[in-house]
């Protein structure tokens, strides 16, 4: 069975970092390229970035480029985001998520239980 | 950036009845070199994740009760549940996933009339 553990989430004051993790299990992860989605309380989901299988590429929303990074310990079957300079606006649950197919693009099939990123003083 | 825009934001249905969401994206997600329109349904149930239904506009995912189906190509899909169950309250998202940012829909909150 797939899992997505995420952990790291809680109240941090604006300006202020946070490391999100996602512990995989149930499947090949090195085989997935991994996915950050976000969903602040009652709006929409928003897609935040995507690693490849080897970590070697990464990709952003403009709203996070630059204070937001994405990595991966396949070792570990682990799964990171890092959050800096964090915003109010970055208030969100934010959930780990893998494509329903490893070697292209697909709907996301697979979902963590969301960690909560709280940015308020 | 690919907008995706649904349509309505919320839908009353019968027991039994046909719900129809709609969702329109601006600019094509069909990649012509396979002929794949990239787009998928989720239905979020409150306090959980979304869960995926529809993957390439039309094909049900597996364990997706039949009731469910896609449809549309290019820039126009549709959500259809045949006959509404009461289990069917939930909040449906449409999302491209044909070029980064994968994008989502506004969300059709859809209940029981």
């Amino acid at each position: 069975e797939v899992q997505l553990v995420e952990s790291g989430g809680g109240l941090v004051q604006p300006g202020g970092s946070l490391r999100l993790s996602c512990a995989a299990s149930g499947f090949t992860f090195s085989s997935y390229w991994m996915h950050w989605v976000r969903q602040a309380p009652g709006e929409r989901l928003v897609w935040v970035a995507r690693i490849s299988t080897d970590g070697s590429r990464t990709t952003y929303a403009d709203s996070v480029k630059g204070r937001f990074t994405i990595s991966r310990d396949n070792a570990k079957n682990t799964l990171y985001l890092q959050l800096n300079s964090l915003r109010a606006e970055d208030t969100a649950v934010y959930y780990c998520t893998r494509p329903r197919i490893s070697a292209i693009p697909d709907g996301f099939d697979s979902w963590g239980q969301g960690t909560m990123v709280t940015v308020s003083s | 950036d690919i907008v995706m825009t649904q349509s309505p934001d919320s839908l009353a249905v019968s027991l039994g009845e046909r719900a129809t969401i709609n969702c329109k994206s601006n600019e094509s997600v069909l990649y012509s070199s396979n002929n794949k329109n990239y787009l998928a349904w989720y239905q979020q149930k409150s306090g959980h994740p979304p869960k995926l239904v529809i993957s390439w506009a039309s094909t049900r995912v597996s364990g997706v009760p039949d009731r469910f189906s896609g449809s549309g190509s290019g820039t126009d899909f549709t959500l259809t549940i045949s006959s509404l169950q009461a289990e069917d309250v939930a909040v449906y998202y449409c999302q491209q996933y044909y070029r980064p940012p994968y994008t989502f829909g506004q969300g059709t909150k859809l209940e029981i009339k």
